[in-house]
């Protein structure tokens, strides 16, 4: 159980142009998915919290109009990465809280891989 | 800023010792705590959550928790090549949904 996919899992495109990502938890519904940014060789930095049904909260300097999040049911979330530039070639990922025990565990998609010519 | 700190290694263990990994975190509203691992490339998979102070054991792991020093640790008992990888720990701060992440401790099991 816990499984959360994405898609797609990797991506190229030309500077300018928008993307988005899909993150699905495949068993379990989940009311709140995250979306995470890896940059080579660091750790996973949060990008926003995304619930269902309302705004996702985005974190400090991670520009909301920039990247587009969509929760439009239990089980899917969507990042678009709007104007895309090379600086925004990253890691992406996302998770799906799952209660298990006393607290909301994370499961990770896959990663969506991303690179801006 | 909410910060969890990590030794990046690497750390080299021969197979079947134990491998100790640590963590500490800055804020103390913190209150559950996360071990995950992940493969060059690959996103991250749990490992273990722990919430309550002392340990917890899970087949060959042990995660241990001490809120008062604000340090968890993860113990890799008869340690294999296939757990060489990064390890994460990540914590979920006070009064935030989402998971602050350690750079992460790369660990090499030498056969």
């Amino acid at each position: 159980g816990a499984v959360v996919s994405q898609h797609p899992s990797w991506v190229i495109c030309k500077s300018g142009t928008s993307v988005k990502i899909e993150c699905r938890s495949l068993d379990f519904q989940a009311t709140t998915m995250f979306w995470y940014r890896q940059f080579p060789k660091q750790s996973l930095m949060l990008m926003a919290t995304s619930n269902e049904g309302s705004k996702a909260t985005y974190e400090q300097g991670v520009e909301k109009d920039k990247f587009l999040i969509n929760h439009a049911s239990l089980t899917l979330s969507t990042l678009t990465v709007t104007s895309a530039h090379p600086e925004d070639s990253s890691f992406y990922i996302c998770s799906a809280a799952r209660l298990a025990g006393n607290t909301d565990t994370q499961y990770f998609g896959p990663g969506t891989r991303l690179t801006v010519l | 800023q909410k910060e969890v700190e990590q030794n990046s290694g690497p750390l080299s263990v021969p197979e079947g010792a134990i491998a100790s990994l640590n963590c500490t975190y800055s804020d103390r509203g913190s209150q559950s705590f996360f071990w995950y691992r992940q493969y060059s490339g690959k996103s991250p998979e749990l490992i273990m959550f722990i919430y309550s102070n002392g340990d917890k054991e899970d087949g060959r792991f042990t995660a241990q928790l001490n809120k008062a020093s604000q340090y968890v640790s993860l113990l890799i008992r008869d340690s294999q090549p296939s757990d060489s990888a990064t390890y994460l720990c990540a914590v979920i701060p006070g009064g935030a949904d989402g998971l602050t992440f350690g750079k992460g401790t790369h660990l090499i099991i030498q056969p």
